[in-house]
């Protein structure tokens, strides 16, 4: 079945250490998302790629970047991740062509874990 | 800026039961978008319905229907018959419409959340 799919699910890292979680679909979607949901929090959007444009939200910290190499796939590289980047992490996927009915949808989440 | 509110952060009704889901918005915008997304235990968040603001009527979707109030910029979600799949987190969202000059599709802004339990 055409999905979002995160990989790790599951991810420790300790304290400043960089890391990096990886988004790929196969729903051939132009639009690719990253938010961050805290513990019994909304998701909040750190940044989305229209295709190969990057568009970052003002508040996202700078420690958060992001790469897309191609249609398929979407990095978060956290460069030194604090306790408060302890989080899910989730990716989604949309088509941006007007007129048609407008989704996102999630893959299932990495839960980052900072030691 | 866009908000979304949703009071309600614990709701519990039996099964069968039909249950209503509170949000309320602020934007500047006359056109957008609105969803109700589920977010079950340990899942991915899916779509349940999705609302344009330029249509009248209310979005329905087999069980799932909304009472959307554009003036009072509310938008709750009502359950019918309620069922135990149905225990989930429940996150209203909005987002601002997409671009006829071919601007990119903002993120979705989401309230915090009604986390509803049905009780067998």
């Amino acid at each position: 079945d055409a999905m979002v799919i995160q990989n790790p699910r599951y991810q420790v890292t300790q304290f400043g250490k960089p890391v990096t979680l990886s988004c790929s679909q196969t729903l051939n979607h132009n639009v690719m998302y990253w938010y961050q949901q805290k513990s019994s929090q909304a998701p909040k959007l750190l940044f989305h790629y229209y295709d190969k444009d990057f568009n970052n939200e003002a508040d996202t910290p700078d420690n958060f970047q992001s790469r897309r190499p191609n249609t398929s796939f979407c990095f978060l590289d956290i460069r030194s991740p604090g306790l408060g980047d302890a989080a899910m992490y989730l990716c989604a996927t949309s088509r941006d062509f007007v007129g048609l009915p407008y989704e996102q949808y999630f893959g299932p989440g990495t839960r980052l874990t900072v030691t | 800026a866009q908000t979304v509110t949703q009071s309600q952060p614990e709701m519990s009704v039996q099964e069968a039961e039909t249950v209503t889901l509170s949000c309320t918005y602020d934007t500047s915008e006359s056109n957008y978008y609105l969803f109700w997304y589920k977010q079950p235990p340990s899942r991915q968040m899916i779509l349940v319905i999705r609302q344009e603001a330029y249509k009248q009527q209310n979005a329905t979707e087999n069980r799932f229907s909304v009472n959307f109030q554009k003036a009072a910029k509310s938008f709750s979600l009502k359950i019918s018959d309620s069922q135990l799949g149905d225990t989930a987190m429940y996150f209203c969202a909005f987002m601002k419409p997409l671009s006829y000059s071919g601007g990119g599709a903002d993120g979705l802004t989401f309230g915090k959340g009604t986390h509803l339990i049905i009780q067998p």
